[in-house]
């Protein structure tokens, strides 16, 4: 069972500043990582898929790297609907797996 | 545009069953793998089961294993998720989600709340 983690929990920027979101691993997951955007009270939306693909209507300001068992989203300017939680997801391995989250708040 | 709105969620004691349905439109339903994704209050996301496009692999999280029972109709457009022996950690807001990739998670409906309680 592959154990994906999260890091940091939370994440405090100030808008228009860089934020970067950690996810690692417990296993290669090779390129089967996706990213997930919750805003309160909504479902979450599919963000990245295939570790740097954006899905339809991201915004070119997110980005996504990594490989194996690291993985980075980069947000290069926050905007103030960036301020929600977002999740990894690995899709290579059954049990599917999510990461435990991090909230980007505002500083 | 892509529509999966699920339903049959409530309040029910432990021990007792429950069925959730989600009904999906704007896609073509056979090309997807579909999934239910739950999320406990306050909590984050786990996935809980899943069945290809023809129902040939299933998959469970090991705690509803022998519990809960995937299930799809094409015909229908249609996904189930048929719940016994519920018990009060299986409370929470339930997702179909379907992905072109089998395991991605492309499409998300808005929920069902299931709250186990007596």
């Amino acid at each position: 069972e592959i154990v994906l983690t999260q890091s940091p929990a939370t994440l405090a920027v100030s808008p228009g500043e860089r934020a970067t979101l950690s996810c690692r691993a417990s296993q290669s997951v090779g390129g089967n990582l996706a990213w997930y955007q919750q805003k309160p009270g909504q479902a979450p939306r599919l963000l990245m898929y295939g570790v740097s693909t954006r899905a339809t209507d991201t915004p070119a300001r997110f980005s996504g790297s990594g490989s194996g068992t690291e993985f980075t989203l980069i947000i290069s300017s926050l905007q103030s609907e960036d301020f929600v939680v977002y999740y990894c997801q690995q899709y290579k391995h059954w049990p599917l797996a999510f990461g435990g989250g991090t909230k980007v708040e505002i500083k | 545009e892509v529509q999966l709105v699920e339903s049959g969620g409530g309040l029910v004691q432990p021990g007792r069953s429950l069925r959730l349905s989600c009904a999906a439109s704007g896609l073509t339903f056979d090309d997807y793998g579909m999934h239910w994704v739950r999320q406990a209050p306050g909590k984050g996301l786990e996935w809980v089961s899943g069945i290809s496009w023809n129902s040939g692999v299933i998959g469970y999280v090991d705690s509803v294993k022998g519990r809960f029972t995937i299930s799809r109709d094409n015909a229908k457009n249609s996904l189930y998720l048929q719940m016994d022996s519920l018990r009060s950690e299986d409370t929470a807001l339930y997702y179909c989600v379907g992905g072109m990739v089998f395991g991605r998670f492309d499409h998300w409906g808005q929920g069902s709340l299931v709250i186990v309680s007596s």
